[in-house]
């Protein structure tokens, strides 16, 4: 089955700085890959996601990319600031039964 | 707000015990999943339901069961209860189909002491 590995499990970055997250996935059948970003106790919320006919997408200071070739897709956040510390996690949607498979996470921290 | 309704937000049970969560989807949604999330890790699927019907199962426990009524809401229940038990449960819900977003609610926190 579908596994998904995500890449650091910790970055720390300089506030005004980028980051960038990688997630790597198995299944060459998946096709829709969501960002998710989860503040301390709260909910995780979609951030940003991508289909498989798609190699880029933006939405103001964050962007997905992903590379069908290779299985692996990235989350890249711009000039970065104190809000954006959360834990993000990436998932891909799975063959017939549609699962979303996620990666471990991200701690995200913003230094300021 | 999501639109993902979960019931209660915070509980507090004693080991061996039995408790049962909630859920509500958004309108329109017809599946729901239910993810367990311990102190600081990643989130964990625990099982899919999709108009009424059991249509992913991941890691649960014999000891847990879930169930989607006609309404579409779902519960989830915990029985046995151990301290290890003790996390964040979250429900999502989405229309089922591929490639569309999952939305989760606010989550119930259960301890277990």
């Amino acid at each position: 089955g579908e596994n998904v590995e995500q890449h650091p499990s910790t970055l720390s970055v300089q506030e005004g700085d980028s980051a960038v997250i990688k997630c790597t996935y198995s299944d060459s059948a998946s096709n829709y890959f969501p960002w998710y970003k989860q503040e301390l106790g709260k909910r995780p919320q979609l951030i940003i996601d991508i289909r498989s006919n798609v190699g880029e997408k933006k939405d103001q200071r964050i962007a997905v990319t992903l590379n069908k070739t290779a299985k692996h897709f990235s989350l890249h956040i711009t000039e970065t600031q104190p809000e954006d510390s959360a834990v993000y996690f990436c998932a891909a949607s799975q063959g017939s039964n549609y699962q979303l498979i996620w990666g471990a996470g991200t701690k995200l921290i913003i230094k300021p | 707000d999501s639109g993902v309704t979960q019931t209660p937000k915070h509980l507090i049970t004693a080991t061996g015990q039995r408790v049962t969560l909630r859920c509500s989807p958004r309108s329109g949604d017809l599946s729901v999943y239910w993810y367990q999330q311990s102190l600081d890790q990643g989130l964990q699927f625990l099982i899919q339901y999709y108009n009424g019907e059991e249509r992913a199962k991941g890691n649960i426990l014999e000891r847990f069961s879930a169930q989607q009524f006609p309404d579409l809401h779902s519960e989830l229940n915990l029985s046995s209860l151990e301290l290890g038990d003790s996390a964040l449960y979250f429900c999502a819900s989405s229309d089922g189909n591929s490639g569309n977003t999952i939305y989760f609610g606010e989550g119930s926190w259960l301890t277990v002491v």
